[in-house]
């Protein structure tokens, strides 16, 4: 199975910055990657695929990049309703696999 | 825009079965797949399985293999999950997901499985 590996687990951050998360797969898997977002008691809902496309209807302060085991979704200028936790799936293989997710939070 | 309206919450006993359903409407139900993914309390995403496009064939996560079925109903636009001999560590909210290319593009609300004795 391929392991995605999330990078931070939690994140603090206010109203305007940028944020990074970072997330790596043990082997290599092209462009095959997903980002969602998760808000408390809600479903994830899908921000980026394809490593980079963004799903229609998402902000464009959202984007993702990368290629092979190495990649990023960014948030350019953080917003009140972004504090979530965020999850990348690989889209390669069978079994689909998610990171761990990365919280970001309120500083 | 495939909408996608999962059953309500169970409690089950521990050992006994649970078959949780998604209705699908907005689009051709055949010409998508549909993934379950569970999450326990206060943990992160776990896929289980999924069915690929036209219902060809069906792919199971090691850990829920034997113990999870996955059926589509093409007549209803539903899609069920069942999983068998439950154990307490099966608490979680089951999502189905409309799976296109292996991403999740809509998502159903969740529905809550309770294991306990």
């Amino acid at each position: 199975d391929i392991q995605m590996t999330q990078s931070p687990s939690s994140v603090s951050a206010s109203v305007g910055d940028r944020v990074t998360i970072t997330c790596r797969a043990s082997q290599g898997i092209g462009s095959w990657l997903a980002w969602y977002q998760q808000k408390p008691g809600e479903a994830p809902n899908l921000l980026i695929y394809a490593a980079s496309s963004l799903q229609s209807g998402v902000p464009s302060r959202f984007s993702g990049s990368g290629f092979g085991t190495d990649f990023t979704l960014t948030i350019s200028s953080l917003q009140p309703e972004d504090f979530a936790t965020y999850y990348c799936q690989q889209t390669n293989s069978f079994p689909r696999t998610f990171g761990q997710g990365t919280k970001v939070e309120i500083k | 825009q495939v909408q996608l309206v999962q059953s309500g919450a169970e409690v089950k006993k521990p050992g006994s079965s649970v078959k949780v359903s998604c209705k699908a409407s907005g689009g051709i139900f055949s010409s998508y797949g549909i993934s379950w993914v569970r999450q326990a309390p206060g943990q992160g995403l776990e896929w289980m399985g999924g069915i690929s496009p036209g219902f060809g064939t069906a792919n199971y996560a090691q850990n829920f293999q034997g113990r999870v079925t996955i059926t589509p109903v093409e007549s209803t636009s539903t899609a069920y999950m069942e999983m068998r001999s439950l154990r307490s560590e099966d608490t979680a909210v089951y999502y189905c997901a409309r799976d296109y290319s292996g991403s999740f593009w809509s998502w159903g609300q969740g529905t809550l499985v309770t294991v306990s004795s």
